[in-house]
């Protein structure tokens, strides 16, 4: 079982960003998938949820810095998983993980699977 | 917005017991997860839904619950134990994550 990132970088503020994640050794259209992001030196932040199927997404807009700047999307025929960040800030710095979510058709989302993580810097 | 409440530190010797606690007051009605980061590394699931321990992870991990307050306990302290751990939950229609700030253990 294995997620690995791909598609950080540094990039200026008000750019784009697309990340990528690769999933193998798992039946990748059976679960629910998350981004978690760790800026420098803090703790944990949920990002987005997207259901097995893709059918329903959810984020953590209820956070000013982050609303309506995030899509998650999967592609299951490719077991791949999607970030795209738009307009971003200096404040979305971070390390950015793709998690497996075996709870989430359950009602209790959880990570027991996660990447390595791939590092956005957002600077000029 | 919901908050989930940890030490930010805590100070343990090699075999002795340490408890990490987590407070939020949704926690009686949704399962608490937690995970261990150390430094360089992905966070790694150590307990899931309150008091189920993963595959792989050592008998010296446990959880336990009680009211809002979940708790993290670590029987006989390695120096390998030192780390980051992060509690984690959802709010009442289980689409919402949450994580509590995090608790850096010190094994002196």
């Amino acid at each position: 079982v294995q997620l690995e990132e791909s598609g950080g970088g540094l990039v200026e503020p008000g750019g784009s960003l697309r990340l990528s994640c690769a999933a193998s050794g798992f039946i990748f259209s059976n679960y629910a998938m998350n981004w978690v992001r760790q800026a420098p030196g803090r703790g944990l932040e949920w990002v987005a949820c997207i259901s097995s199927r893709g059918s329903y997404t959810y984020y953590a807009d209820h956070a000013d810095s982050m609303r309506g700047r995030f899509t998650i999307s999967r592609d299951n025929a490719e077991n791949s998983l999607f970030l795209q960040i738009n307009r971003l800030r200096a404040d979305d710095t971070a390390v950015y993980y793709c998690t497996r979510d075996p709870g989430f058709q359950f009602n209790s989302p959880h990570m027991d699977v996660w990447g390595q993580g791939t590092t956005v810097t957002v600077s000029s | 917005s919901y908050e989930l409440t940890q030490p930010p530190s805590l100070s343990v010797s090699p075999g002795q017991t340490a408890r990490i606690t987590c407070s939020g007051d949704k926690l009686p009605k949704q399962y608490t997860y937690w995970y261990q980061q150390k430094p360089g590394q992905a966070p790694v699931e150590v307990i899931y839904k309150d008091t189920e321990r993963p595959s792989g992870i050592p008998e010296r991990f446990s959880g336990s619950s009680s009211g809002t307050t979940v708790t993290l306990t670590i029987r006989g302290v390695q120096a390998e134990d030192e780390a980051d751990y992060y509690c984690q939950s959802s709010d009442n229609s289980g689409t919402y994550v949450i994580f509590g700030g995090g608790t850096k253990l010190t094994v002196l």
